[in-house]
């Protein structure tokens, strides 16, 4: 099975903060996606990845910051936190070439900043 | 419009069946997806249809697509309490996948 980890559940962070959100995948997968998850806005896009060092930016890449060194982690980064970035965070990963296009997704960051 | 529309939130009784309902925006989508999240998890693949079909069954579940109207339904038959959860539309637009707000499924005893 295919297995996304993200490395904190729960975080709690004060405002102005640095933070740091780690994804791994086990499967090889090219591609990797940063969301993050808000009542009543669905899923929106942050930052994805198609291949190590590569980042493109999503539908919401203000305050964000990505890097991809290994082709297997996918981290995500709030240079300074703000109380508007408290939200869940998902990461998923794909293959290319995987014809349906299926994501593969972590449990979820769920991130509080005070 | 832009987004990918569903309705936010369903209230089925325990054995009726459950309708889903997505509009999409693209109509070069080449696949259509459902997937389902469950209370404190990720997002899993429930199952998706390839444009060039009308209708997809898995067990409980049916999809259905009108590409001319560009609705896809969800459609999950003798609803279960296990079914309770958060169904999300998503369509491939741009060689990325596009969700809906999705949609909480709420099942009554």
């Amino acid at each position: 099975d295919v297995k996304v980890t993200q490395s904190s559940r729960y975080l709690v962070k004060r405002t102005g903060e640095k933070v740091f959100l780690e994804c791994v995948q086990d499967m090889d997968h090219e591609n990797m996606f940063w969301y993050r998850q808000d009542p009543g806005l669905g899923l929106r896009l942050i930052y994805f990845s198609y291949d190590v060092k590569m980042k493109e930016k999503g539908d919401i890449p203000e305050g964000y910051s990505v890097s991809r060194e290994k082709k297997e982690r996918f981290s995500l980064i709030l240079e300074s936190a703000s109380t508007n970035q408290t939200s869940m965070y998902l990461c998923a990963s794909s293959p290319t070439g995987l014809n349906t296009g299926e994501l593969f997704f972590g449990e979820g960051s769920r991130l509080t900043v005070l | 419009g832009e987004d990918v529309e569903q309705s936010l939130f369903l209230s089925v009784r325990e054995g009726d069946s459950s309708v889903i309902n997505c509009t999409y925006t693209d109509s070069s989508s080449t696949y259509l997806y459902w997937y389902k999240q469950e209370p404190g998890a990720g997002l899993q693949l429930l199952t998706y249809i390839f444009s060039n079909m009308d209708m997809k069954q898995d067990q409980r579940l049916t999809v259905l697509l009108n590409k001319k109207d560009k609705h896809l339904s969800l459609r999950i038959a003798d609803t279960q309490t296990g079914d309770s959860a958060i169904y999300f539309c998503a369509e491939n637009r741009d060689d990325k996948i596009i969700f809906g707000k999705g949609t909480r499924l709420h099942i009554l005893p």
